[in-house]
């Protein structure tokens, strides 16, 4: 079975500054996917970013980048020149990869509520 | 194009009650997943559902839940008899058809039903 652990249940930041929310997981499987949700207070949840854990180049998006270390099972999610709207909880979570078996079920951690300060 | 919709947004039942949670694709979506985000938690997977078939409802538990996602409407997530236990936000997602040699399909999310049982 795969766990998603996510140890900051809380963060701040400066408007305009750069922060970075942590993210480990633990699988026996070789081949999977990573993802960032955003969940605002309107509870929509949001795609940030994915990872395969096959490429080794960190994956981007804008203002949002990631820290993949495979060895390592970890999985963190910089956030550069924060914004108020990035206020949020944020849910790091995991996907097996491949045709065949649960390549659909996500497993999310239990997430980090990032507050942007002005 | 709408995205995933579901209702209602917030539904209230005292204990005993059934409570019914509804849940439409986006369209040329087929494949329907709930989740359930209990208080300070990440989202569980309960069940993965496509046209008149269950595919999956390993996450789901064994008695009062059931789900369904007929060929025409929405599809539907019924908790019989509910207990304070069931109070939580549950979450629909649809994803598009997998296709041959793919490997992932993004899951798009519904904005939740908040479940208040009294």
């Amino acid at each position: 079975a795969q766990t998603v652990t996510q140890s900051q249940p809380e963060m701040s930041v400066q408007e305009a500054e750069t922060v970075t929310l942590s993210c480990t997981y633990d699988t026996s499987e070789n081949n999977y996917y990573l993802f960032w949700y955003k969940q605002p207070p309107s509870r929509q949840m949001i795609l940030v970013i994915r990872q395969e854990a096959y490429k080794q180049q960190n994956a981007t998006e804008n203002r949002f980048s990631v820290n993949f270390q495979k060895a390592a099972k970890s999985f963190s999610l910089k956030i550069s020149d924060s914004q108020l709207g990035d206020t949020a909880m944020y849910f790091c979570a995991f996907m097996i990869w491949g045709s065949g078996g649960s390549n659909y079920k996500l497993t999310f951690g239990k997430g980090t509520l990032l507050t942007v300060n002005p | 194009n709408a995205g995933v919709m579901q209702n209602p947004r917030h539904l209230v039942r005292r204990r005993g009650q059934e409570a019914r949670l509804r849940c439409s694709p986006m369209k040329g979506h087929s494949h329907v997943y709930w989740y359930r985000q209990l208080p300070e938690e990440g989202l569980k997977f309960m069940v993965y559902l496509q046209k008149e078939n269950i595919i999956d409802e390993s996450g789901m538990p064994k008695e009062r839940f059931s789900a369904e996602f007929p060929k025409e409407g929405p599809s539907i997530l019924r908790i019989q008899q509910v207990v304070r236990g069931d109070s939580a936000a549950y979450f629909c997602a649809s994803s598009p058809p997998f296709t041959r040699g793919r490997t992932y399909n993004e899951q798009f999310f519904g904005p939740g039903t908040r479940l208040t049982v009294l």
